[in-house]
């Protein structure tokens, strides 16, 4: 069974620019999540998505969006990209719809110059 | 407003050596607990998980964790650490609302031959 695929694995950006990342999750499953994570700040939910709804939301500013398709695939957007926005963006995929273990991809590591 | 603490950024064993790791949570609910590890510029893979039951919880890898209410921790310990063990270590409590996952800021463990 493959596993939660990410892609790219890697970007690089400029200021001002926008991005969008994708997450394909474990066949099945449903809910689909982001994390960031830096060195200053860790591992920071940002939100979370179950049969194409928001569930959960972080707090991050409006410029961090996302989506999920019918298919359970998911795509965050950052819009107006700030250097702060430089880290490695984490998906996270479950099969059920609260508190199931969490399966994570190798994430995409976005880099803003 | 859940949270999780974990006292030691770094931690430094020897190769055969016993590990505890530490974590103390906060959450108004039963909790649902997890360890994750991450290697280098991967993502985070599921060592065990709490959520009801015994308090003593076996996990991948010879690791295991103990639920002590009373304490609000979730340490992990391994009885004999391998080099592979290097890696950061999260603990993580999940909300009851969904599947948004707050984690600690991480121990680095680094093995000594």
């Amino acid at each position: 069974k493959a596993g939660v695929t990410q892609t790219p694995r890697y970007l690089i950006k400029t200021r001002g620019q926008q991005v969008t990342l994708s997450c394909s999750p474990i066949s099945g499953h449903r809910s689909v999540s982001w994390y960031q994570q830096t060195p200053g700040q860790g591992l920071q939910f940002l939100f979370e998505y179950f049969s194409e709804t928001q569930r959960n939301k972080g707090n991050f500013p409006g410029r961090f969006s996302g989506r999920q398709f019918s298919n359970s695939r998911s795509e965050m957007n950052v819009s107006t990209l700030e250097l702060g926005d430089s880290a490695l963006y984490l998906c996270a995929s479950s099969l059920a719809a609260v508190g199931e273990k969490l399966f994570f991809g190798s994430g995409t590591q976005l880099s803003v110059l | 407003a859940q949270s999780v603490t974990q006292p030691d950024i770094h931690i430094t064993v020897s190769e055969g050596a016993s590990l505890e790791l530490r974590c103390n949570y906060s959450y108004g609910a039963t909790p649902y607990l997890f360890w994750y590890v991450q290697s280098p510029g991967q993502g985070l893979q599921l060592l065990l998980k709490y959520f009801s039951g015994d308090t003593l919880v076996q996990g991948i890898k010879g690791f295991e964790a103990e639920f002590k209410r009373s304490q609000s921790s979730f340490n992990l310990r391994k009885p004999s650490v391998h080099w592979s063990d290097a890696a950061e270590y999260f603990c993580a409590v999940i909300n009851n609302a969904g599947n948004m996952l707050t984690f600690g800021g991480g121990t680095r463990l680094m093995v000594k031959p």
